[in-house]
Order: C-alpha cells, then sequence, then structure tokens
C-alpha cells in the first residue's frame, strides 16, 4: 500500500519570505501523480499543484513550485514570497493506478506580518 | 461553472440516529468519490463512482454506511446507526474521470455525534 509522510505539523514563515514543505511516499509503482493541496479554514480542498512521475521537469504554479526526487520519494513544496493568504493546511497526496488520492497529515502553514 | 455542493454543511446528531449528506457534483463529471476527514488527518477515501457504480468502496463500514449515485449525477451517503467515533468532515469531490483527473472537492459537511 501507499504511504504519504508529511513530518511537519507546523511551520511559520513571515510575509514575503519564502517557505518549504517537505513531503516523503511510499510506493512500488513506476507510474504515479502527486499532488499539494491547500485546505483553508472554510474546509474547500484546492489543487495547488501537480506532478507527473514520468517527468523529471519540477512543476511549478506562479509562486509556487515542487522540488521531486523520484529515486529519494521526496515531493517538497516551496512557496516564495509568501503572503498571508497563503495560511492554510497544505496536504501531500498521491494517486497511482488505483485512482485513488492517499494524502498525508498535513502541514499547518502561518503567515506573519 | 457551480462547483461541487454539499449539504448540510454542519450536522449534529445524537449516537444511534441517522444522518445523510447530500453531494451534487459538477456538472459532466464521471466519478465522484466521498472521503471523510478526522480532526488533524488528510481526508480517506470511503468509496469511488464512475457514473452510478461504485467502484471502490474497500473502506467503506458496510454494517453502517451506505451511498448511493442514482442516474450518475447526485449522491448521497448515509450513516445508521451513527456512532461517537463517526464525527469528523465529510467531503465530496469529483473529477472528469478517474485516475490523475484534477478532482475538485466541495466545502464538506461537519458532523457531530454527541
Amino acid at each position: 500500500a501507499q504511504t504519504v509522510t508529511q513530518s511537519q505539523p507546523e511551520m511559520s514563515v513571515q510575509e514575503a519570505e519564502t517557505v518549504t514543505l517537505s513531503c516523503t511516499y511510499d510506493t512500488s509503482e513506476s507510474d504515479y501523480y502527486l499532488f499539494w493541496y491547500k485546505q483553508p479554514p472554510s474546509r474547500q480542498m484546492i489543487l495547488v499543484i501537480r506532478q507527473e512521475a514520468y517527468k523529471q521537469q519540477n512543476a511549478t504554479e506562479n509562486r509556487f513550485s515542487v522540488n521531486f526526487q523520484k529515486a529519494a520519494k521526496s515531493f517538497s513544496l516551496k512557496i516564495s514570497d509568501s503572503q498571508l493568504g497563503d495560511a492554510a493546511m497544505y496536504f501531500c497526496a498521491y494517486t497511482g493506478t488505483a485512482s485513488k488520492l492517499t494524502f498525508g497529515t498535513g502541514t499547518r502553514l502561518q503567515v506573519t506580518l | 461553472e457551480a462547483g461541487v455542493v454539499q449539504s448540510p454543511r454542519y450536522k449534529i446528531i445524537e449516537k444511534k440516529q441517522p444522518v445523510a449528506f447530500w453531494c451534487n457534483p459538477i456538472s459532466g463529471h464521471n466519478t465522484l468519490y466521498w472521503y471523510r476527514q478526522n480532526l488533524g488527518q488528510g481526508p480517506e477515501l470511503l468509496i469511488r463512482y464512475e457514473n452510478e457504480e461504485a467502484v471502490d468502496d474497500s473502506q467503506l463500514p458496510k454494517d453502517r454506511f451506505s451511498a448511493e449515485r442514482l442516474k450518475g449525477v447526485d449522491s448521497t451517503l448515509k450513516i445508521q446507526p451513527a456512532e461517537l467515533g463517526d464525527s469528523a468532515v465529510y467531503l465530496c469531490a469529483s473529477s472528469y474521470m478517474g485516475g490523475a483527473y484534477e478532482q475538485y472537492f466541495g466545502p464538506g459537511t461537519r458532523l457531530t455525534v454527541t
């Protein structure tokens, strides 16, 4: 079974600074996708960024980018120029041949002035 | 485009009572998911539908939980009878198809069982 581990329960970053959230996963599959989801207090999960395992190039979406290390099974999220609206729970998630998302336990990100 | 709609947003019931949650997915999305999110945890899949067929219900506690997706559109998740441990947020999501297609989530229903 696939597992997703987020070892940072909470992180804090100052506005305009950069923060990196960590995620590791375990799988025996070669074809899979990795995601970062954001969950604000409103509870609605929002997709931040997606990475296909077969792509070597790291995905980027505006201020959000990932560092995907396939051999190390590591998938970290970097948020640049942090904004107050980035404060939320961030979940790393995996999907493979079973077509279901397996989530980590989340990292709560605080953004301070 | 309307997002995934769920109702109710909040529900408080006493243990042993029944409860039902309703989900209306994004128009045209064939795949519908129900997740349960316990406090401080990530969501866990309960059941996945492809159109009206439940293709993955391995994590659904079938002794007390049931779900249906009539005509491959709306879906209802029911718990009968509810237990204290069922207190959680129940999230519905939909996607165009399964696999790596982006899942769009609703706002969830927060269930409190007293």
